[in-house]
């Protein structure tokens, strides 16, 4: 099945430093999603988006559904330690009715130096 | 406490020999979800239940089958495990009205299956 190009696969990066990834896509979504998953958990969702545009903060964490609703973005600022984890970005493909099906990228490994 | 479980937590078995993995939740969701996670391929949805009685195919349903006769319960079969299947799984749960899912998804704390 399809899956989401998310990029960069790993980041190593400064206490402080902000960070960005992304997510694209061949075909066109109606819902992103921003989860982290931290050693030994599941996946926690940071993040939705559900209309093209949108942007969304939580905390210091920021996700934009891009206008070609092909693509997103999530961007962390000032990084601190526990930011530490694996960042999956998921979607909903537009058109059909399979509306329970989500499809998921690779995920982004994050890691903060203090 | 709402949460999904899942047993059992870790499982080494040889080809062939049919399993069962449990998920159960008590939250009363509507929507429950099988996920599979492999290095370097994030997670792949398996199967997923809109309500009672009704299952449908995420994107790599080979080689495994679900029910979903309660509400609170959504097994994973594999009937005829094979070492491809070798991986970490992950069951979910969230609210849903009619087509609407809310998408704050509960994940169970995973299965480690080994198969060999």
């Amino acid at each position: 099945g399809q899956q989401l190009n998310q990029s960069p696969q790993s980041m190593f990066i400064q206490e402080g430093e902000d960070v960005s990834m992304n997510c694209t896509s061949s075909s066109i979504f109606n819902t992103w999603l921003w989860y982290k998953q931290e050693p030994g958990e599941g996946p926690v969702l940071l993040i939705a988006l559900y209309k093209a545009g949108e942007l969304t903060s939580n905390g210091r964490l920021t996700a934009q559904f891009g206008i070609t609703r092909k693509d997103s973005f999530l961007n962390i600022s000032a990084s601190i330690p526990s930011d530490v984890g694996i960042y999956f970005c998921a979607g909903r493909r537009a058109g059909g009715t399979s509306y329970g099906k989500l499809t998921f990228g690779q995920g982004t490994i994050l890691t903060v130096h203090p | 406490e709402a949460q999904v479980t899942q047993n059992p937590r870790y499982l080494i078995t040889v080809t062939g020999k049919k399993l069962t993995v449990t998920c159960s939740q008590n939250m009363n969701h509507e929507y429950m979800s099988w996920y599979r996670q492999d290095p370097g391929l994030g997670l792949r949805q398996i199967y997923y239940s809109m309500n009672v009685e009704v299952t449908d195919k995420g994107d790599v349903p080979e080689g495994y089958k679900v029910s979903r006769k309660e509400k609170r319960n959504f097994p994973l079969i594999l009937e005829s495990p094979s070492p491809n299947q070798t991986s970490l799984y992950f069951c979910a749960s969230s609210l849903s009205f009619g087509t609407q899912i809310l998408y704050e998804q509960y994940f169970g704390p995973g299965t480690r299956l080994t198969v060999t």
